[in-house]
């Protein structure tokens, strides 16, 4: 089976602009996570989803991010405008709760803002 | 809220040896899951072993065994056999069971083992 996909892997950008990440989760599973990585904070939730509905949006850091699952195989992260501090690992993760809650991560969207 | 420390930012062991990894964290709940997860120089996250609060029997993955110790609140990995491929960063998370706002990792900081010849 497919695991988490995350898209781009790599993106480097100028501050700025629009950046937008995309995660597709394993196939029947119901939640779905954002989770940023740096040095300086380690691994934070950002946004975390229950069947497509945001439940708790408290670690997005402020109004240039958004996050949206139009549907349960589809979600994003957009950050606008984009500033050098932004720069971190993403990772999108999903669990289908009804099967032992393990939480499985794909491999990461490595931004850098220039 | 629920915390968790790794109180060892580094450690080293050589090629075929036990190495143990610590762990507690803090939380008043009695229902639970605890996790360990590696990540690689790739920096994916990969699920090592996980163990459920309510079982008293601990977890073991091939070479990977934790020592859980629920009244310490305490979740040590044990590596047997360490080999090359193990070099790694090390996370111990938490998550509550529940719906809502706690059912989220938490994770520690993170212990770096070099895995040397």
């Amino acid at each position: 089976d497919a695991g988490v996909i995350q898209s781009p892997r790599h993106e480097v950008t100028e501050m700025g602009q629009e950046v937008t990440l995309r995660c597709k989760p394993i196939s029947g599973h119901n939640s779905l996570f954002w989770y940023r990585q740096t040095m300086m904070r380690g691994l934070e939730l950002l946004i975390y989803f229950n069947n497509n509905v945001p439940i708790d949006d408290s670690g997005m850091p402020e109004d240039r991010f958004s996050a949206k699952m139009p549907n349960a195989s589809f979600s994003t992260l957009k950050i606008q405008p984009s500033e050098p501090r932004d720069s971190a690992v993403y990772f999108c993760a999903s669990r289908q709760q009804q099967l032992g809650n393990t939480i499985y991560f794909g491999e990461g969207s490595w931004l850098t803002v220039v | 809220a629920q915390t968790v420390t790794q109180s060892q930012p580094e450690m080293s062991v050589q090629e075929a040896e036990t190495v143990t990894l610590s762990c507690t964290y803090d939380t008043s709940e009695s229902n639970y899951y605890l996790f360990w997860y590696k990540q690689p120089p790739s920096r994916q996250m990969i699920l090592v072993i996980r163990q459920e609060a309510y079982k008293q029997q601990n977890a073991t993955e091939n070479r990977f065994s934790v020592n859980f110790q629920k009244a310490a609140k305490s979740f040590s990995l044990k590596i047997s056999d360490s080999q090359l491929g193990d070099t790694a960063m090390y996370f111990c998370a938490f998550m509550s069971p529940y719906t809502g706002t706690a059912s989220k990792l938490t994770f520690g900081t993170g212990t770096r083992l070099q895995v040397t010849l």
